[in-house]
């Protein structure tokens, strides 16, 4: 069983178009994050939930929108792409103890 | 608020040697510390933690580390490096907040 899982894996899309990153977690955990990870590997956090609810949303462009249906599920939507949005994009969730588990990711490339 | 600097973007070592890679943090309060492995396209993996208790942890694959608050340091050690240990490895610190502040990132190279 996947504990966190992210649709779709790869993503190539054009500038200009919106486009969405599912991401569902099977741990019952209540918070849920989006991070980015750029070309030199460096990790940002975009965005935290706890049980549906923001908690945290560092200085991140208002083009991206995290929604949270139920507490296993964030996704995130990205209006307008721009170049710079190409990035990996990773959701987590806290477990006990702070430990994060960390989905496989979604490779976006805007062109 | 909360950071951590890893020392060294890249390690190198021989098949065999000990591994050491260095992480140093900041914390307003005591930290929870954790080092992590990324393989590469994948995500990132838990390879240990330091929450109270025991300063030496020990983690998967052999890896373990030492919180020393003196130094406010957190570094990660092997004894032996295996070709299977190349990878990226970040260290972490989760504050007051609970949010996790990433380093930079070490790749870590081992050659035959």
């Amino acid at each position: 069983d996947t504990a966190v899982s992210q649709t779709p894996k790869y993503l190539v899309t054009q500038m200009g178009n919106d486009k969405s990153i599912k991401c569902e977690q099977n741990l019952g955990h209540d918070t849920m994050y989006w991070y980015k990870q750029d070309s030199k590997k460096f990790l940002k956090i975009m965005f935290s939930y706890n049980n549906k609810e923001l908690i945290i949303n560092e200085t991140v462009p208002n083009r991206f929108s995290p929604k949270s249906p139920d507490k296993a599920h964030l996704n995130l939507h990205i209006n307008s792409l721009e170049l710079g949005d190409s990035a990996v994009y990773f959701c987590a969730s806290r477990g006990v103890g702070d430990e994060q588990f960390f989905g496989p990711g979604t490779r976006l490339t805007v062109l | 608020a909360q950071s951590v600097t890893q020392l060294g973007s890249h390690v190198s070592v021989s098949e065999g040697a000990l591994v050491l890679l260095r992480c140093n943090y900041s914390s307003s309060v005591p930290p929870y510390l954790f080092w992590y492995v990324q393989y590469p396209n994948q995500g990132l993996q838990l390879l240990l933690k330091y929450t109270t208790g025991a300063t030496l942890v020990k983690g998967i694959n052999g890896f373990e580390a030492e919180f020393k608050k003196s130094e406010t340091s957190f570094h990660l050690t092997k004894p032996s490096a295996h070709m299977s240990d190349a990878a990226e490895y970040f260290c972490a610190v989760s504050g007051p907040a609970r949010d996790m502040r990433f380093g930079a990132g070490t790749r870590l190279t081992v050659k035959p």
